[in-house]
């Protein structure tokens, strides 16, 4: 298995540009996550989707952030526009707990490091 | 509500010596609790989990985790460290039937050979 695939690994930007991050999750996977990692607020979840649904968006910083999950093998998270507070490193990570998704653990990507000038 | 604390931002041990980093948690119930381990550059791996049974749960790369529910406790543990066990390691505590995952700030490991 291929594991969370995250891209791009890298982005550099400027102030007000439109950002996407992709996520493919581990083939199977029902559970989603977007997380946010700087070294002042450490690891903050943003959005998990379940079956391609939304299910919590409330860490989602501002109406900046947009996270869509169209099938189960992709997900985008958008930021529009860019701000340099923004930049950190964001992680997806996946799981297919059939009880929930805390019982396997999460499965995490790469992450994307993010900056925005 | 859930919270995690490792009071330990970084710690430095001798290759060969041994390990605790601490985690202590706060849940109204029995939580689901993770360690995980994030080299540079690189996402967070799984290292061990604990849901029931077995206080004692033994993980990847020899690593072992205790949850102490007295102390509200589940420090990771390892009786001899390896230069390549330098990292990043966070615990995480979850609630049974949901999805959320609470992690804590991270200690950062640092072995001098």
């Amino acid at each position: 298995d291929a594991g969370v695939i995250q891209s791009p690994r890298h982005e550099v930007t400027e102030m007000g540009q439109e950002v996407t991050l992709r996520c493919k999750p581990i083939s199977g996977h029902n559970s989603l996550f977007w997380y946010r990692q700087t070294m002042m607020r450490g690891l903050e979840l943003l959005i998990y989707f379940n079956n391609n649904v939304p299910i919590d968006d409330s860490g989602m910083p501002e109406d900046r952030f947009s996270a869509k999950m169209p099938n189960a093998s992709f997900s985008t998270l958008k930021i529009q526009p860019s701000e340099p507070r923004d930049s950190a490193v964001y992680f997806c990570a996946s799981t297919g707990g059939a009880a929930g998704a805390i019982d396997e653990g999460l499965f995490f990507g790469s992450g994307t490091q993010l900056s925005v000038l | 509500a859930q919270s995690v604390t490792q009071p330990d931002i970084h710690i430095t041990v001798s290759e060969g010596a041994s390990l605790e980093l601490r985690c202590n948690y706060s849940y109204g119930a029995t939580p689901y609790l993770f360690w995980y381990v994030q080299s540079p550059g690189q996402g967070l791996q799984l290292l061990l989990k604990y849901f029931s049974g077995d206080t004692l749960v033994q993980g990847i790369k020899g690593f072992e985790a205790e949850f102490k529910r007295s102390q509200s406790s589940f420090n990771l543990r390892k009786p001899s460290v390896h230069w390549s066990d330098a990292a990043e390691y966070f615990c995480a505590v979850g609630a049974r039937n949901t999805d959320k995952l609470i992690f804590g700030t991270g200690t950062r490991l640092q072995v001098f050979p």
